[in-house]
């Protein structure tokens, strides 16, 4: 099975600065990649999708970038709703589809 | 619109039988994309857990052996779960949702295994 980790575990920081996550796979997911924002109490809602494509509706703030091995989830200017946790997915190699961890980005 | 709504009992009895029902509405399972289940233990990450095809094409998360069935009704657009021999560790929010990137996700419902 396909291991995503992403880091940090924590990322600490005020609205209007940049957000940088990580996932690495540990094997190669090709493109195939997506990443998830979860708020408390709610589903996942999908961002971005192989590996650098805007879901419907996603702001354009969000942008992702990376293939093979390291994906980079950035957020260019964060607003007081993207405090969060955030998961990479991969579907390159499923099944079964497989999760990271999470990042949960918090206010500083 | 597309929707999806989790039902079933939100407590169960150690070694017995998860059941949950997914009934997805503004569109049509028949009309293609795989639809799965997903869960997330209280404060930790996701786990997929398995998705089938309106063809009856399934697939499963070899983690949790054989104690998945997952099925799906297409006359009720309707996906369903079924996890037996259940312990205190398969305590979950259960999600379903559509496809292999998901894009749609139900509300999620807590499922409690105890006695």
């Amino acid at each position: 099975d396909i291991v995503l980790t992403q880091s940090p575990a924590t990322l600490s920081l005020s609205p209007g600065e940049r957000a940088t996550l990580s996932c690495r796979a540990s094997q190669s997911v090709s493109s195939n990649l997506a990443w998830y924002q979860q708020k408390p109490g709610q589903a996942p809602r999908l961002l971005i999708y192989d590996a650098s494509n805007r879901a419907t509706g996603i702001p354009a703030r969000f942008s992702g970038s990376g293939s093979g091995t390291d994906f980079t989830l950035t957020i260019s200017s964060l607003e007081p709703e993207d405090f969060a946790v955030y998961y990479c997915q991969q579907r390159n190699n499923w099944p079964p589809l497989t999760f990271g961890g999470g990042t949960k980005v918090e206010i500083k | 619109q597309v929707q999806l709504q989790e039902s079933g009992p939100g407590l169960v009895k150690p070694s017995e039988t998860l059941s949950l029902t997914c009934t997805v509405s503004g569109y049509s399972i028949s009309s293609g994309y795989y639809w799965g289940w997903i869960r997330q233990p209280p404060g930790k990450g996701l786990e997929w857990i398995g998705s089938i095809y309106h063809s009856g094409n399934s697939y499963h998360n070899s983690s949790l052996k054989s104690r998945v069935t997952i099925s799906v009704d297409t006359s009720k657009n309707q996906v369903s779960l079924k996890l037996g021999s259940v312990t205190a560790a398969d305590t979950a929010v259960y999600y379903c949702a559509r496809g292999d990137y998901p894009d749609y996700w139900g509300q999620g419902t807590l499922v409690t295994v105890s006695s």
